[in-house]
């Protein structure tokens, strides 16, 4: 069975201070990972993915992500972050072979972001 | 376009009553989810359906629940009777198709309080 963990229930950073979300999964086939955002009273939105190919992706918003096979990692990452970036942050792995996308989540990030 | 659209927002009942949470997909989407999203359990999928069909519902918890896609603009998630165990926040999202690599999109969720 797969499994995702986020470490760091709550990371507070700065305004315009670098951050990293960790995300570590288990599982013992090929996946496909997802990043996904939830602003407060919303739904989730798919930040960013990784399917194949280069293992670093990004999004429109200056996050990215690294697929890392060894370390079974998908850290997120941003250089400089705003004030709406506030938000929870959900890391999500599929198994690749399921027929249709099987999303397991892990407990979620709370991003806060102060002046 | 219009997203994923759920109702009600909120619903507070008191146990035993039946409940009924509803959901649009997005139009030209074949595939649907429910989720539930609790403190102590993050996200769990509940159930998926793909053209109208259940088809993996392994994670509805116990027999109170039941999900229904008569068509494909519309689904319901009954629990009967409810309990206060059952309060939660209740995703919905839909995709094009379902497969691993396509992108889930989510509704803003109806909040389930059972008193």
């Amino acid at each position: 069975a797969q499994s995702v963990t986020q470490l760091d229930s709550q990371v507070p950073v700065f305004e315009e201070a670098p951050v990293e979300l960790r995300c570590n999964y288990s599982s013992s086939v090929s996946v496909y990972l997802f990043w996904y955002v939830q602003y407060p009273n919303q739904g989730l939105q798919l930040l960013l993915k990784y399917l194949s190919g280069s293992t670093l992706v990004e999004s429109i918003n200056g996050f990215e992500a690294e697929f890392n096979k060894s370390q079974t990692s998908f850290h997120l990452r941003k250089p400089s972050v705003h004030i709406s970036d506030t938000a929870e942050y959900f890391c999500a792995v599929s198994d690749q072979g399921t027929g249709f996308q099987k999303l397991v989540f892990g407990t979620g990030t709370r991003l806060l972001v102060s002046p | 376009d219009a997203g994923v659209i759920q109702s009600p927002r909120h619903e507070v009942t008191e146990m035993g009553q039946e409940v009924t949470l509803r959901c649009k997909p997005i139009s030209g989407h074949n595939s649907l989810f429910w989720y539930r999203q609790t403190m102590m359990r993050g996200l769990e999928l509940l159930i998926y359906f793909n053209n109208n069909v259940p088809i993996d519902d392994s994670g509805m918890p116990e027999d109170r629940f039941s999900a229904k896609m008569p068509n494909a603009s519309f689904s319901t998630l009954k629990i009967q009777p409810s309990e206060p165990r059952d309060s939660a926040v209740y995703f919905c999202a839909s995709s094009l198709t379902g497969q691993t690599d396509q992108p889930q999109h989510f509704g803003d969720g109806t909040r389930l309080s059972i008193l």
